[in-house]
């Protein structure tokens, strides 16, 4: 298996801009996760996906950010209109877990998209 | 919700020497704790976690503790190389199942 994919790599844009991330969990996997790293905050859960099904937002910054889950292999990360703070790394990850609840399985990460809104 | 606290943010030991990191964390259902390490540029990884049925978890030159009445657990590297230099960061699952809290980080310096 290739591994959790992202893309962009970079992205860099201007603000005002509408930004959108993709990631393409390992086949079998059936957990997502999208995290923004910074240096001041360290590596923060934005949403979490569970067979395609959104369980937790609550890191989500604001209503500028969105995420989208349409398919088991497949997933969107868009900020609209993006904002210099937004300027971060975005990892996705993805996981097999067995059972809903406190059976957390090894996160797998892509390789990043970072992203400077200038 | 969770909350992990890790400790030393930069840590540089001379190659050779040991090297301990410790975190903290505040919700007592939390019983998984993984460590993930972070080289330059890439993506997290992991490299070794423990349940909370366990103690102590060693593979070959890293080791994890947990004490679960305290609420903190530790990894330990022995015998440092300069290829563990990379930021490493502690997680705990909190009680909302599933989802990992990370500690802020250390960056592991190892000097030859």
């Amino acid at each position: 298996d290739a591994g959790v994919i992202q893309s962009p790599r970079h992205e860099v844009t201007e603000m005002g801009q509408e930004v959108t991330l993709r990631c393409k969990p390992i086949s079998g996997h059936n957990s997502l996760f999208w995290y923004r790293q910074t240096m001041m905050r360290g590596l923060e859960l934005l949403i979490y996906f569970n067979n395609n099904v959104p369980i937790d937002d609550s890191g989500m910054p604001e209503d500028r950010f969105s995420a989208k889950m349409p398919n088991a292999s497949f997933s969107t990360l868009k900020i609209q209109p993006s904002e210099p703070r937004d300027s971060a790394v975005y990892f996705c990850a993805s996981s097999l877990i067995i059972a809903l609840v406190k059976n957390t399985g090894e996160l797998f990460f892509g390789e990043g998209s970072r992203l400077t809104v200038l | 919700g969770e909350n992990v606290e890790q400790h030393p943010s930069t840590l540089s030991v001379q190659e050779g020497d040991s090297a301990v990191i410790k975190c903290t964390y505040s919700d007592s259902a939390s019983n998984y704790f993984p460590w993930y390490k972070q080289e330059l540029g890439k993506r997290p990884q992991l490299i070794i976690d423990i349940r909370s049925n366990v103690g102590e978890k060693k593979d070959q030159r890293i080791a994890v503790t947990l004490n679960k009445t305290a609420k903190h657990f530790s990894l330990h590297i022995t015998e440092t190389q300069p290829e563990d230099s990379a930021v490493y960061f502690c997680a705990a699952e909190g009680n909302a199942g599933n989802m990992l809290t990370f500690g802020g980080g250390t960056r592991l310096m190892v000097k030859p």
